[in-house]
């Protein structure tokens, strides 16, 4: 079956653009998860949907970052004013029961990289 | 301290041999452990799930849990050079149901 896809696997952006980072979770997954990867390190945790609720941002490292899941499906990241620290993999996870669980399934990711 | 911690490594064995992973975590009442494997350039995939003490097996995987010591561990049997990657330890507290906290993976190279 069809697993997390992400769109775009690659952006590009000049530093004071926005951008938009799409999620497809799997098809009746309730949970949805936003994940920051840098270099070297293991996936920060930015933000939690169960359906359409975002129920923790606690994550997400300032108000530029703004993430919905309008309908309980499709999940947008977006970042305005894009600084170069926002440079990173941005992976999205999907999972089938909510509170975390069950186990997390993840897309290939979009890598940002802001110039 | 880090809520997740790993032998960063690099971790290497002969093929043939077991791999030995370790974790351990500050939270006292996380309940769910999780390990991924991670290509490079790739996302994490998930290999093994424990959520009580003892051990689980998969194939040449088990997984070790012991609650009492905050810790899980990763075997990985007749280890082969395709298990070559970083594999990360993940935990999920329901304290702050939702959120899985990560390790930042121990990157593990197996020689033919």
């Amino acid at each position: 079956g069809a697993g997390v896809s992400q769109s775009p696997r690659y952006k590009v952006a000049k530093r004071g653009q926005d951008v938009a980072l799409r999620c497809d979770p799997i098809s009746g997954h309730v949970s949805l998860f936003w994940y920051q990867q840098a270099l070297g390190q293991g996936p920060e945790f930015l933000t939690y949907f169960q359906n359409e609720a975002q129920l923790d941002k606690s994550g997400l490292p300032s108000d530029r970052f703004f993430a919905e899941r309008p309908e309980g499906s499709v999940s947008t990241l977006k970042i305005q004013r894009t600084q170069q620290e926002d440079s990173a993999v941005y992976l999205c996870a999907s999972s089938l029961l909510g509170q975390g669980i069950s186990e997390q399934y993840f897309g290939p990711g979009t890598r940002l990289t802001v110039t | 301290q880090k809520e997740v911690e790993q032998n960063s490594g690099p971790l290497s064995v002969p093929e043939g041999a077991i791999a030995s992973l370790n974790c351990t975590y500050s939270d006292r009442v996380s309940q769910s452990f999780f390990w991924y494997r991670q290509y490079s350039g790739k996302s994490p995939e998930l290999i093994m799930s424990i959520y009580s003490n003892g051990d689980k097996e998969d194939g040449r995987f088990t997984a070790q849990l012991n609650k009492a010591s905050q810790y899980v561990s990763l075997l990985i049997r007749d280890s082969q050079p395709s298990d070559s990657a970083t594999y990360l330890c993940a935990v999920t507290s329901p304290a702050i149901a939702g959120k899985s906290t990560f390790g930042d993976g121990t990157t593990l190279t197996v020689k033919p």
